[in-house]
């Protein structure tokens, strides 16, 4: 089972750039989430689906795009990138809305760098 | 609003040290789900153990054990006779019921086991 992946695992961008982060899972899960991962400030959530065509903003929406078209992918865009956007992000997915209180699987982690 | 604090950002031990990794939460909901999340030098997220609100009972693995107390909204992890291989990041989260359902993490404690 591939579980959650994301691609891709490193990325360098210039200001200004746009960009789409790729989230796929294959475990069926209704509920997919973005986070981003900065020093000190554990992960917060920029936005989150409880299914196909419903999404949701999180703690730290702005300057990021999403959209659920299918249960298996959920991307993340960047539309004009920021060195504020320069962060380590991760995908999730879990169960929701019964079999809420299993763990949320995470993807590997992208690791994005802007210029 | 749920809320996770990880009041404690790092901590250093000699191995072979017992070591308790604090978290206090808050939430207005009486159903709940607690985590704990290990990430270890290589980035990726590794999912520790879930307690349900309703119950109370501590649980051990290993070297590993959780003290869940509602009276003072902590969920504590303890590590007993700390290796090197547990040097990480632990976040603790914490997930509401009903149609939001987010994950909201903590800050995260570094851990740093001296050989």
């Amino acid at each position: 089972n591939a579980g959650v992946t994301q691609t891709p695992k490193f990325q360098v961008l210039k200001t200004g750039q746009s960009m789409t982060l790729q989230c796929a899972q294959d475990m069926n899960h209704e509920y997919m989430s973005w986070y981003r991962q900065d020093p000190g400030m554990g992960l917060r959530l920029i936005h989150y689906s409880v299914g196909a065509g419903i999404t949701d903003q999180g703690e730290v929406p702005n300057g990021y795009n999403v959209s659920r078209s299918t249960t298996e992918d959920f991307p993340l865009r960047l539309l004009s990138a920021a060195p504020s956007q320069t962060s380590v992000y991760f995908c999730a997915s879990s169960y929701w809305p019964y079999r809420n209180n299993q763990p949320q699987h995470f993807g590997d982690g992208t690791r994005l760098s802007i210029l | 609003a749920q809320k996770v604090t990880q009041a404690q950002t790092e901590i250093s031990v000699v191995e072979k040290e017992d070591v308790t990794l604090d978290c206090v939460y808050e939430t207005r909901d009486t159903t709940y789900y607690l985590f704990w999340y290990k990430q270890p030098p290589s980035g990726e997220l590794v999912f520790l153990i879930r307690r349900n609100s309703f119950d109370e009972q501590n649980e051990i693995s290993g070297r590993y054990s959780w003290n869940f107390q509602k009276s003072t909204s902590s969920f504590n992890f303890t590590i007993t006779a700390s290796q090197v291989v547990d040097s990480a990041v632990y976040f603790c989260a914490l997930r509401e019921t009903g149609a939001n359902s987010k994950l909201t993490f903590g800050k995260g404690i570094t851990l740093s086991v001296r050989p």
